[in-house]
């Protein structure tokens, strides 16, 4: 079992609505969460790196959160704009390895 | 652009044959990756160097060899591949390796491979 789950899985959303998906992780200690987005036939581009200490962080229309007491992380998008339009990837690096533990990533579709 | 450059962007390979990929960074970074990517599935990371030094090894088939001859370069030979190694390879560059703390990881577009 994958030890970082996003949902849903896939999301369909109006253009200049807004939107939250969701990361929930059983990784522990953990040192940072991050998100991706991931545009078709593109690499992943880091969107936020928040440590455990940390409970909000955003980066334009970009609003990430973090509940270390409950292991859940959100991502919210605000005014959804077509271009936001790809896979939106969590990230949970793990202390004690340095290594990255990847979620399957949330694809969302936004329509005009 | 990320700084990383991959090709090619994509690869269709018989399983006899014999091809590489290669990846070039042009920020300066220390260390690179090799991440398999399959469809709705989570990146799955096969290779770490870090200063042209191989420091993980994912208990990756003996069929993908990388080979890093210098820090800005990365290669990823591959020989009789099967069907299910189909995926999106991407490389990935940080300034310093994972245990660097809150490192980011910047990649490349990827090479998307069919085995037939």
């Amino acid at each position: 079992k994958n030890q970082v789950e996003q949902s849903p899985q896939s999301l369909i959303i109006l253009e200049g609505k807004n939107c939250t998906l969701q990361c929930n992780y059983t990784v522990s200690p953990f040192s940072n969460l991050r998100w991706y987005k991931q545009d078709t036939g593109r690499g992943p581009v880091s969107l936020t790196i928040m440590t455990f200490s940390e409970n909000t962080k955003s980066n334009g229309r970009y609003t990430a959160t973090l509940d270390a007491d409950t292991k859940q992380s959100s991502l919210h998008i605000t005014a959804s704009q077509l271009s936001d339009s790809a896979s939106y990837i969590c990230v949970v690096r793990v202390v004690r390895w340095g290594k990255l533990q990847f979620g399957a990533g949330t694809q969302v579709v936004v329509t005009p | 652009e990320t700084g990383v450059t991959q090709t090619p962007r994509h690869l269709v390979m018989g399983m006899t044959n014999k091809k590489s990929l290669k990846c070039e960074q042009h920020l300066g970074h220390n260390a690179m990756y090799w991440y398999k990517q399959s469809a709705k599935k989570p990146l799955e990371l096969m290779f770490v160097y870090s200063l042209e030094e191989r420091v993980e090894n994912n208990s990756v088939p003996s069929r993908f060899s990388p080979e890093c001859p210098n820090s800005s370069h990365l290669f990823l030979h591959l020989h009789t591949l099967q069907p299910e190694d189909s995926a999106l390879y991407l490389c990935a560059s940080s300034q310093e390796g994972l245990g660097g703390g809150n490192e980011k990881l910047f990649f490349g577009s990827g090479t998307q491979l069919s085995v037939l």
